[in-house]
């Protein structure tokens, strides 16, 4: 079965700061990974995807994320933090059976000046 | 291009009623998939429609139902309300082929008393 862990529930960086947030997955076979964002009252914005290929995946907003396979992560980062990044991050995993996404139970950013 | 619209937005509902959520997506969009958030479950899976068909099923009891029209909009059902079917219920709208990219609405907000 497929799985995801977000081991931070709440991360606080400063302003300019760079953020990584992390991310592992359990999956059988190749995933299909992905980092979503949801801010207060939204619905979830797709900010990257890893299907194939290079491993290092670029998104919008500035953030990346990198793909290893070794060590089951997919985790996002950004090199310098928008006091808007404030929000709840989302990684998910997706098999080749269609749209039923299982995502982490997410990280909660604050930004402080 | 307007987004993926969902209705409504807030509703209240007391414990054995019944409750609809309709769900417009993105114009050209034949994919259709329902996910209900909670803070404690997170983002879970409820069902995804495709042309007009059950593509893909989360694990929820019957008491949730969807289904999509020829115009791809589509709605879901719960019957037989329970005070943890609170949540917010979110809809993603997508081409149809596995990219992964979902287009969220912003969620129909769902108090059961």
């Amino acid at each position: 079965a497929q799985s995801v862990t977000q081991p931070d529930i709440h991360i606080t960086v400063s302003e300019g700061a760079s953020l990584e947030l992390r991310c592992n997955y359990s999956y059988g076979a190749t995933p299909y990974l992905f980092w979503y964002v949801q801010s207060p009252g939204q619905g979830l914005q797709l900010l990257l995807k890893y299907f194939s290929g290079d491993t290092l995946v670029q998104g919008i907003k500035g953030f990346e994320a990198e793909f290893k396979r070794s060590q089951s992560s997919f985790n996002l980062r950004k090199p310098s933090v928008h006091w808007s990044d404030a929000a709840e991050y989302f990684c998910a995993v997706g098999g080749n059976s269609g749209y039923a996404l299982n995502f982490g139970k997410g990280t909660s950013l604050l930004v402080t000046p | 291009k307007a987004g993926v619209t969902q209705t409504p937005r807030y509703l209240i509902k007391t414990r054995g009623q019944q409750v609809t959520l309709s769900c417009s997506p993105i114009s050209g969009h034949r994919s259709v998939s329902w996910y209900q958030q909670t803070p404690g479950q997170g983002l879970q899976f409820l069902f995804e429609y495709f042309s007009e068909t059950q593509r893909n099923k989360g694990n929820f009891p019957g008491r949730f139902s969807g289904r999509q029209f020829s115009n791809s909009r589509s709605e879901m059902n719960v019957s037989t309300l329970e005070l943890g079917d609170s949540a917010l219920y979110l809809c993603a709208s997508s081409l149809g082929q596995y990219t992964g990219e979902l287009f969220f609405g912003e969620g129909s907000r769902l108090t059961v008393l």
